[in-house]
């Protein structure tokens, strides 16, 4: 399968739990990013790795630990998250991390906490 | 912080009319620009970037550097061009986008 894959698809946890988003790219790509898309809110950029180093970091809390093992496959491992935190997470990928390179996104995470 | 501004939330147009959907940014650089669209059901998707300056599904977007806007413009609207659309320039430093609010866009028949 081509592009960017994200699972699942569908979250509902508690607010004690510990949960990861995954996503997987095939794109060839060095860069990979997550992005919190709420209601009535644009689309929050939380963090970007370029060649699996995490390169920014957009003053997010730390209950939200990314983690990128290599350059095709990037976490987000999710701890003691709050209600606020319901959203659609979605990650993206570039062939680089510079800002004139288009992004390919996956259909998202839908995070629900309970 | 770069600003995007995305005047309507909503806009709706009939089948055959123009379209124009605004975009205005703060960051002074010289930016390669994007717009995104998201139609019902799909995942975001690259529409147009500045640099290319394609015609892409008959929209184009004409960088003005003087006002800072890019606004999206397509001649004859078709239903099948209802979803969100995203401007996205970059951030203050040139290094990643911003997205806007999104416009979207309900064309009818």
């Amino acid at each position: 399968e081509t592009g960017v894959t994200q699972t699942p698809r569908h979250l509902v946890m508690g607010m004690t739990n510990k949960k990861s988003l995954k996503c997987e790219q095939h794109l060839g790509h060095n860069a990979m990013y997550w992005y919190k898309q709420s209601a009535k809110k644009p689309l929050e950029l939380m963090f970007v790795y370029s060649l699996e180093e995490r390169v920014e970091n957009n003053s997010v809390p730390s209950r939200f630990s990314p983690e990128c093992p290599n350059s095709s496959h990037l976490f987000l491992h999710l701890h003691t998250l709050q209600p606020e935190d319901s959203a659609l997470y979605l990650c993206a990928s570039s062939r680089d991390s510079a800002s004139n390179q288009p992004q390919h996104f996956g259909d998202g995470t839908r995070l629900s906490i309970l | 912080a770069q600003r995007v501004t995305q005047p309507e939330k909503l806009l709706s147009v009939f089948k055959g009319a123009p379209v124009e959907l605004k975009c205005n940014y703060s960051y002074s650089g010289s930016p390669e620009l994007f717009w995104y669209v998201q139609y019902s059901r799909q995942r975001l998707q690259l529409l147009l970037r500045h640099i290319s300056r394609e015609s892409i599904k008959g929209f184009t977007a004409d960088l003005n550097k003087g006002e800072t806007s890019f606004h999206l413009k397509k001649p004859f609207a078709q239903e099948e061009d209802s979803a969100m659309y995203y401007c996205a320039p970059p951030d203050n430093y040139g290094q990643n986008f911003v997205f806007g609010p999104g416009t979207r866009l309900s064309v009818l028949p």
